[in-house]
């Protein structure tokens, strides 16, 4: 079963508004990642961590990989209405490179 | 580039009835992985290939499910016979070697199922 914590379950956030969502976990994974999902579609890579304490942006999403290797967090800033979606963390725990996702995180936007 | 190519992306069949489903890899991608997407939740891998070798199917029913990828490039992903709870989306990833980046899986759009 999955071994990922992540929340929020959902937000409801005004446009333009800052969002911080974070995934926990009670044993040390090696790698993180994010991933969005829209609806009939297959998950879209954001951002991949590869070392605790890591700190990585792309655009507005900003993401950590925790320095005790069980949690991680994204941010993203001034919201959008092509925000809406779902956001999954993943990560690895072995050097095989099997992700093990959270349950996800649904997001929805204001204009 | 082109990304990971699903069919179909979508099914609808009676239980007991067998289905397939189709994956092509992104070019020069050599481990491949299927996975089972339930609704409200997130994926859950059901297989990984090395090249043509299933090195991880541990989670693979194998009483009803198979998998092959016999050139190491397309994938197919069967269930037979098919039962209620296998309604799902079915999703195919690939990645590159080790070495480079293993961990960022790309993922196609996937095929939702429906069984009746």
């Amino acid at each position: 079963g999955q071994q990922l914590n992540q929340s929020p379950q959902s937000m409801f956030i005004q446009e333009g508004e800052d969002v911080s969502m974070n995934c926990t976990s009670s044993s040390i994974f090696n790698t993180w990642l994010w991933y969005k999902q829209d609806p009939g579609e297959g998950p879209v890579l954001l951002i991949a961590l590869y070392k605790a304490g890591e700190l990585t942006s792309n655009g507005r999403l900003t993401a950590q990989f925790g320095i005790t290797r069980k949690d991680s967090f994204l941010n993203i800033s001034a919201s959008i209405p092509s925000d809406v979606g779902i956001y999954f963390c993943a990560g690895t725990r072995g050097s095989q490179g099997n992700l093990i996702f959270g349950k996800g995180t649904k997001l929805s936007v204001k204009p | 580039e082109a990304g990971v190519v699903q069919s179909p992306r979508y099914k609808i069949i009676e239980k007991k009835q067998p289905v397939a489903f189709w994956c092509n890899p992104i070019s020069g991608h050599n481990t491949l992985y299927w996975y089972r997407q339930n609704l409200g939740q997130g994926p859950e891998l059901l297989i990984r290939y090395e090249n043509e070798e299933a090195v991880d199917d541990s989670q693979l029913p194998k009483d009803r499910f198979s998998a092959e990828r016999l050139k190491g490039v397309d994938s197919t992903l069967k269930i037979q016979p098919a039962e209620l709870g296998d309604s799902a989306v079915y999703l195919c990833a690939s990645s590159a070697r080790p070495g480079t980046v293993l961990y960022e899986q790309y993922f196609g759009p996937g095929t939702r199922l429906t069984v009746t």
